[in-house]
């Protein structure tokens, strides 16, 4: 069973460029997250979908930060205009339950590494 | 507001040796409590989960944790180290209630290293 994929890996844009990321969950995985990691601290939730729907998005920065999840399969993460303070991990997982059960499973893709110069 | 805190960045231990990486959390109701490995870069693994079954886990590697209520821990233990152990471990916290939408809090990380 082929993992999540992600693209890039890596990206290093100046500030106030914007840059876009690529997610493609796990093949029947209704559920798709998107988590920031900074350096020495752990993923902080950012946006959650169940299926093309926004489950919570109450920690994302929406006057930067957009994504979305067409046909409620692949996902796009944006961030417009980019700052420092964005250089991060952005990682990409995806449950195959209804996002609404605490004991879901979520997996991990590999990440894309942002440097914001 | 649910939290976990994990003791110590930075843990070495020898090859064949206890390890010991430490977990403790904050929750206002039952918590789900969850132990991620994440190797360089790589994402984060599942290596066990409590969900108010059993209150000692067995994971995958080798690896189990124990829910302690009293002590509010979930510490992460594995028998004798191995060199592939070498990686950051990452606890983290859900809710356990109806309407939770399975929001993981993670900890801030530590990352383990094992010497020769």
């Amino acid at each position: 069973e082929a993992g999540v994929a992600q693209s890039p890996r890596y990206k290093i844009i100046e500030k106030r460029q914007s840059v876009a990321f690529w997610c493609n969950p796990i093949s029947g995985h209704a559920t798709l997250y998107w988590y920031q990691q900074i350096l020495g601290q752990g993923p902080k939730l950012l946006i959650q979908f169940q299926n093309n729907g926004v489950v919570d998005d109450s920690q994302l920065p929406k006057d930067r930060f957009s994504a979305e999840r067409l046909k409620g399969v692949d996902s796009t993460l944006k961030i417009q205009p980019a700052k420092l303070e964005d250089s991060a991990v952005y990682l990409c997982a995806s449950s195959s339950g209804t996002g609404r059960s605490s004991t879901d499973t979520q997996y991990f893709g590999p990440g894309t590494r942002l440097t914001v110069l | 507001a649910q939290s976990v805190t994990q003791l110590g960045s930075h843990v070495s231990v020898s090859e064949g040796a206890l390890v010991l990486l430490r977990c403790n959390y904050s929750s206002s109701v039952p918590p789900y409590l969850f132990w991620y490995v994440q190797y360089p870069n790589q994402g984060l693994q599942l290596l066990l989960k409590y969900t108010s079954a059993a209150t000692l886990v067995k994971g995958i590697n080798g690896f189990e944790a124990e829910f302690k209520k009293s002590e509010t821990s979930f510490h992460l233990t594995k028998p004798s180290a191995h060199m592939s152990d070498a990686a950051e471990y990452f606890c983290a916290v859900t809710l356990n209630y109806g309407g939770s939408q399975g929001n993981l809090i993670f900890g801030k990380g530590t990352k383990l290293s094992v010497k020769p």
